[in-house]
């Protein structure tokens, strides 16, 4: 099976602006979440979708949302970007289940100027 | 709150055992598991612990004690190959059942 997808790998956005993360999850997984990575945060848990509905949601503000479409593919857009968001996003899918393993992408490494 | 810590940082020479920690406050968990983060890479899952005890997986073994709220991971014959950062995680019950990390521990080996 291939692996989970990210796109873009990297990107470089200015303060203000918004963006758009793409994920596709290993086929058959119908669970996509998304994690925030820092230096000093380590990985910080955004959200999770499940059959195009977010199951979990983590303690970030509303600029930051997302969505599953109906092939299990997910998004997520972080609006008025500030520096602090600069950041590797990884999205990591799964079966679903309560003790299933997350596979991570290589992520979008963004860097907000 | 939930949290988990880990230390931040560990080194051992090759061929060498070492253990990483991890300790945990939840409300309840389904289970522990660990991941390996190499320098720009993805976390790649190693193992997953529901029950006390200790799982083994080649050089890798991991150990949980629900009762100490404790667990750990120990790395066996260890390889130049194995300097990366290592996650602890729980699937918080009590939140949902989201997954929460511990802040890594980057593990260096040394020759």
């Amino acid at each position: 099976k291939a692996g989970v997808t990210q796109t873009p790998r990297y990107l470089i956005k200015t303060r203000g602006q918004q963006v758009t993360l793409s994920c596709s999850p290993i086929s058959g997984h119908r669970s996509v979440s998304w994690y925030q990575q820092t230096p000093g945060q380590g990985l910080q848990f955004l959200f999770e979708y499940f059959s195009e509905t977010q199951r979990n949601k983590g303690n970030f503000p509303g600029r930051f949302s997302g969505r599953q479409f109906s092939n299990s593919r997910s998004e997520m857009n972080v609006s008025t970007l500030e520096l602090g968001d600069s950041a590797l996003y990884l999205c990591a899918s799964s079966s679903g289940t309560g003790t299933d393993t997350q596979y991570f992408g290589p992520g979008t490494r963004l860097t907000v100027l | 709150g939930q949290s988990l810590e880990q230390p931040s940082e560990v080194t051992a020479v090759e061929g060498a055992i070492v253990q990483i920690n991890c300790t945990y406050q939840t409300s309840g968990f389904y289970g522990l598991s660990w991941y390996q983060q190499h320098d720009g890479g993805a976390p790649t899952f190693l193992s997953y612990n529901a029950l006390d005890g200790l799982e083994e997986t080649g050089r890798f073994s991991s150990f949980l004690s629900r009762s100490d709220s404790y667990g750990y991971l120990l790395l066996q014959e260890l390889q130049m190959k194995d300097s990366a950062s290592y996650f602890c995680a729980v699937r918080d019950q009590g939140q949902g059942g989201k997954l929460i990390f511990g802040q890594g521990t980057e593990l260096s080996v040394k020759p």
